[in-house]
């Protein structure tokens, strides 16, 4: 089956604990991204990766790192959480060369972060 | 100055009867893409409808359709006849060239409640 994995579900923790949300898709696709979801916001690009090694930051990448050594995983780490970034957590991947604009992208079931 | 926006908060449609969510977008970008997404309160994203900037026709998949006024720049989305399960938010996302960086820009989403 197609999908976009994340873990873990839900994580509360405390203010400078490093952490880590892994993210996992199946599909073979090139691009994958990160975004945030505060009420009344909608949804916030944090980074996002065209392809392997290649990552940059998206609106709202303050606090947040990344990486991308394999086509399949693009992990979010939070080197030293803090309180303002306790939100929703989506990660996303969709095809991104040739036909990839017309291509949705799929979401995995997301991440509640509450940070303490 | 939003580059989405979905006007309508919160709405409440009686069962069976027919919806249009809002939308429109602002661009100057001639290619683009424009999509909606559901997410039911159990939190994940899914994705409902593609209409491409260049497409002749109004998309449709299943009970769902996209009202396509380019002039206008709306792309509303119309669910016919209703159902409890369609209780959720739904925002409208698009897409601008194939050149960027694949970003999906989002609306703020609309909560629609569906009365039985």
């Amino acid at each position: 089956e197609a999908q976009v994995t994340q873990n873990p579900r839900y994580l509360i923790t405390v203010t400078g604990k490093k952490l880590t949300v892994t993210c996992s898709q199946n599909m073979n696709h090139e691009y994958m991204s990160w975004y945030r979801q505060d009420p009344g916001l909608g949804l916030r690009q944090i980074y996002y990766s065209m392809n392997v090694e290649v990552t940059d930051k998206g609106d709202v990448p303050e606090g947040y790192k990344v990486s991308r050594k394999e086509k399949r995983n693009f992990p979010l780490i939070l080197e030293s959480p803090s309180p303002n970034q306790t939100s929703l957590y989506f990660c996303a991947s969709s095809r991104a060369y040739g036909q990839g604009a017309s291509q949705p992208q799929h979401f995995g079931d997301g991440t509640r972060l509450s940070i303490l | 100055a939003q580059k989405i926006t979905q006007t309508q908060p919160g709405m409440f449609v009686q069962e069976k009867e027919a919806v249009t969510l809002d939308c429109t977008y602002d661009t100057s970008d001639p290619s683009y893409g424009l999509f909606w997404y559901k997410q039911p309160s159990s939190g994940e994203m899914i994705f409902l409808i593609y209409q491409g900037s260049y497409d002749q026709q109004n998309a449709t998949e299943g009970r769902y359709s996209l009202n396509f006024q380019k002039a206008r720049k709306s792309a509303n989305l119309v669910i016919s006849a209703s159902q409890l399960g369609d209780s959720a938010m739904y925002f409208c996302a698009m897409r601008e060239t194939p050149d960027s960086n694949y970003q999906l820009i989002w609306g703020a989403g609309t909560k629609l409640i569906i009365k039985p």
